[in-house]
């Protein structure tokens, strides 16, 4: 089984100030983890994703996020959020070794970054 | 073209009409997936499509038909809906999903679709 937490539902910075947008997963193989965002009536967008190898990854928009085996999280983050930053976020997780095409995804992060 | 499209945009059907949504991708992608969202709740997963074939039902109900004509189409017939399937429609296509493969999935605009 795979599942994915975004223990908060709403996370509030300061435009210019670092984000932290937290992840954590289990599987019972290896993960693949992803990060989506979404904008107002929009689709899911893709930010970044870990496969293997280097546990910090960069993605889109200045966004990275580190891989932590040992604490099994996936947390998203960048050093100076802007308010166009502001949106939905999913993190989503795969077994690396069954359930090919099901990503679950976690119930999301709404990011909201203040002038 | 990195683009997934998807039309309408938005539909208004009362429960005995029936409609289809459609999805079209020119990436090159081997799989097409449907999701359905509620407001500011996490996708779920409908049907999965992997070389035109229907690979994942995640025990939807009949009164939502998918079909996929070709590799680049992905169709979403809807026949006697009930209120509660209002939601947002989203399509995704990604390269694969053999051998539980690393890829990130394109997401369609969507569709909002009110049932009356």
């Amino acid at each position: 089984a795979q599942s994915v937490a975004q223990p908060e539902d709403q996370v509030n910075v300061a435009e210019g100030n670092p984000l932290t947008v937290k992840c954590t997963y289990s599987v019972s193989g290896n993960p693949y983890l992803f990060w989506y965002v979404q904008y107002p009536n929009r689709g899911l967008q893709f930010l970044l994703k870990y496969i293997t190898g280097d546990n910090l990854v960069k993605g889109s928009y200045g966004f990275e996020a580190e891989f932590n085996k040992s604490q099994t999280s996936f947390h998203l983050k960048k050093p100076s959020a802007l308010v166009s930053d502001s949106a939905l976020y999913f993190c989503a997780v795969r077994d690396f070794n069954t359930n090919a095409g099901k990503s679950t995804f976690g119930d999301g992060t709404t990011l909201t970054v203040k002038p | 073209d990195t683009e997934v499209t998807q039309t309408p945009k938005h539909l208004v059907m009362g429960m005995t009409n029936k409609k289809s949504l459609k999805c079209e991708q020119h990436m090159g992608h081997r799989a097409m997936y449907w999701y359905k969202q509620k407001a500011k709740k996490p996708p779920e997963l409908m049907f999965v499509y992997s070389y035109e074939k229907l690979s994942i039902n995640e025990s939807v109900p009949s009164r939502f038909s998918p079909e996929c004509p070709n590799s680049s189409l992905l169709n979403l017939h809807l026949h006697a809906l009930q209120p509660e399937d209002s939601a947002l429609y989203l399509c995704a296509s990604s390269q694969d999903i053999s051998s539980g493969g690393p890829y990130e999935q394109f997401f369609g605009p969507g569709t909002r679709l009110t049932v009356l």
